[in-house]
């Protein structure tokens, strides 16, 4: 069975900070793994996706995530953290060529501050 | 495109009556998926149809919850009868065909008193 795992529930970082939000998770076949961001009273948003290629991937607002297989891992990460970055912050995991569901992991909150 | 579209945004209804959830999807997208969010169980997975097809329905917590695709631009939620537990958000999304990223509606936020 698929499934995410994010293990903090929480990140705390100073503004202009790198930061990092982990992410495992758990398929069968070759992952189709995304993160997106959700902000208060808002649907989700998408950030980017790792599909097959370069295991690090961009996205958008500066994001990008670094893809490990070995540990299957998937880890957001910034340079230079902003305080508009904070935000709630899900890893979604799709079983690619089996049944096409998007999982979620439990949500990280991101606080920036100033 | 106006994306994901969802109604009511927020509904308030008594204990015991039905709720009818609604959603258009992105127009030319293939699946479609129904989340329910709450701060005690995050963001969980009710239901998954594919070309209006239900393909994974293990998530609907119980006979009170129905998922419909009657065509591929419209879906539904219901839930009769309604319960204070099933106040939450519940999101739909959808996305086209390769199993690429979804897109999500705003939700509708439900409060049953």
């Amino acid at each position: 069975a698929q499934s995410v795992a994010q293990p903090e529930d929480q990140v705390n970082v100073a503004e202009g900070n790198p930061l990092t939000v982990k992410c495992t998770y758990s398929v069968s076949g070759n992952p189709y793994l995304f993160w997106y961001v959700q902000y208060p009273n808002r649907g989700l948003q998408f950030l980017l996706k790792y599909i097959t290629g370069d295991n690090l991937v961009k996205g958008s607002y500066g994001f990008e995530a670094e893809f490990n297989k070995s540990q299957t891992s998937f880890h957001l990460k910034k340079p230079s953290a902003l305080v508009s970055d904070s935000a709630l912050y899900f890893c979604a995991v799709r079983d690619m060529g089996n049944t096409g569901k998007l999982i979620f992991g439990q949500g990280t909150t991101l606080q920036v501050k100033p | 495109d106006a994306g994901v579209i969802q109604s009511p945004r927020h509904e308030v209804t008594e204990m015991g009556q039905e709720v009818t959830l609604r959603c258009k999807p992105i127009s030319g997208h293939n699946s479609l998926f129904w989340y329910r969010q709450t701060m005690m169980r995050g963001l969980e997975l009710l239901i998954y149809f594919n070309n209006n097809v239900p393909i994974d329905d293990s998530g609907m917590p119980e006979d009170r919850f129905s998922a419909k695709m009657p065509n591929a631009s419209f879906s539904t939620l219901k839930i009769q009868p309604s319960e204070p537990r099933d106040s939450a958000v519940y999101f739909c999304a959808s996305s086209p065909r390769g199993n690429t990223e979804a897109f999500f509606g705003q939700g509708t936020r439900l409060t049953v008193v």
